[in-house]
């Protein structure tokens, strides 16, 4: 079956501008996360969506939002971008949630300049 | 709230060393997963352990899960170049913690 496919592979946006993420998960797969992984870090957790349900957030600013349709496919949305969001944002879907194997996407590489 | 310390940050190894990487979590976990990032990559699903004293092998890779289910490590035997990339334990709270992973580099 289909991996998690996330759309665009590259961004470069300018400082202030807003940006969407797009996330197709698993067929089947009803939970997506979100994670922002920048150089040498480690994976830094947005947002875990259920059945069109924010179920988790991360500490992130109100800035990071998302939401999931009835289809399962999610959206990231960033407002007002800073320099210090550029990183590669990650999404993953898995069948019941944290207890349960995540797969990945390639990422969303984010160039905010 | 729930840590998930991994250590090392780096490993350098020479090609055919072994190499370990260890997690511990603050809280007893209900069960401790593994990924593996390769450079440029994203991370892949290595494998979950579930039990208390569990050791599960994939080749050269051993796994285990402590007893009390808040430590486990991972150790390749004989490392080779296809080893590279960094190694992340990750265990489930509400969401899942990760760690911060730890990069296996091959010395040339």
């Amino acid at each position: 079956k289909a991996g998690v496919t996330q759309t665009p592979r590259y961004l470069i946006k300018t400082r202030g501008q807003q940006v969407t993420l797009s996330c197709s998960p698993i067929s089947g797969h009803r939970s997506v996360s979100w994670y922002q992984q920048t150089p040498g870090q480690g994976l830094q957790f947005l947002f875990e969506y259920f059945s069109e349900t924010q179920r988790n957030k991360g500490n992130f600013p109100g800035r990071f939002s998302g939401r999931q349709f009835s289809n399962s496919r999610s959206e990231m949305n960033v407002s007002t971008l800073e320099l210090g969001d550029s990183a590669l944002y990650l999404c993953a879907s898995s069948f019941r949630g944290p207890t349960s194997e995540a797969f990945f996407g390639q990422g969303t590489r984010l160039t905010v300049v | 709230g729930q840590q998930v310390m991994q250590i090392p940050q780096y490993q350098h190894v020479q090609e055919g060393e072994d190499f370990t990487t260890y997690c511990n979590s603050s809280t007893t976990l209900s069960n401790i997963q593994w990924y593996k990032q390769r450079p440029g990559g994203h991370p892949v699903f290595l494998i979950q352990l579930v039990k208390s004293g569990e050791v599960k092998k994939q080749k050269r890779l051993t796994f285990q899960f402590g007893e009390a289910k808040k430590n486990s490590s991972l150790h390749i035997t004989a490392t080779q170049t296809t080893d590279v990339g960094t190694y992340f334990c990750a265990g489930p709270n509400y969401q899942l913690i990760w760690g911060a992973g730890t990069k296996l580099i091959i010395k040339p």
